[in-house]
């Protein structure tokens, strides 16, 4: 039962130009998402984070967009940069669980 | 500020063997989690630890066992191992349960190989 999906294994974009990363998920019962970004031979690290009760959080070049109708997450990196290259997880919390669904994971590739 | 550590990096043992996965978190955090990475998957949870005490448990066998001691580090015991379980374990720590959302803070994790 996989209740987060990152349909897109892979991305590729040019550097400066955007980002959009997508996250479906399907448990209603999720309050909270999450972004982490995870460079190989490390561990995830935090991004930004949305609550379900607002429709966008924006965290300098990281905008989150929820649509709680469609079930659907996005995120979006403005302009993108080599750095960002890494693979991105999204996550689906309910509070006071403390348990972290995540997706599978989208590889982002900016290129010079 | 240390971040959350854990040990060893890599690890191999043979089908029906016992592994032992070791997590210290980031100091004055209180809650531990553990989590499976297998190939092609995400981040599967599988163990929170808060105060001591097991608070939440995903969808993984007995076999997956933890316990965290009174320095709040951790244990991830995983008895008779198969094949299936070679997979990334990433451990969390976050600042003490009660609020809402806790930001998870990862370790670079242990890498267990059975053969």
């Amino acid at each position: 039962d996989q209740q987060v999906k990152q349909n897109s294994p892979s991305l590729s974009v040019q550097e400066g130009r955007i980002s959009i990363l997508n996250c479906d998920y399907t448990n209603s019962m999720f309050d909270y998402f999450l972004w982490y970004k995870k460079y190989p031979a490390e561990g995830p690290t935090f991004l930004i984070s949305i609550s379900s009760i607002k429709d966008k959080n924006e965290d300098g070049r990281f905008t989150v967009f929820l649509n709680k109708s469609a079930k659907h997450l996005s995120l979006h990196i403005v302009p993108s940069q080599p750095g960002d290259s890494a693979v991105y997880f999204c996550a689906g919390t309910t509070s006071g669980t403390y348990k972290y669904i995540f997706g599978t994971g989208t590889r982002l590739k900016v290129l010079a | 500020e240390a971040g959350v550590t854990q040990s060893p990096t890599h690890l191999i043992k043979t089908r029906g063997q016992q592994a032992t996965l070791r997590c210290s978190p980031i100091s004055g955090h209180t809650s531990v989690y553990w989590y499976q990475q297998a190939l092609g998957l995400g981040l599967q949870f599988l163990l929170w630890y808060d105060e001591g005490e097991e608070r939440n448990r995903g969808n993984f066998p007995p076999r997956f066992s933890g316990r965290q001691f009174p320095n709040y580090s951790s244990e991830l015991n995983v008895n008779a191992l198969e094949l299936e379980d070679s997979a990334l374990y990433l451990c969390a720590s976050s600042s003490p349960a009660g609020t809402t959302f806790n930001e998870q803070f990862f370790g670079p994790g242990t890498r267990l190989t059975v053969l």
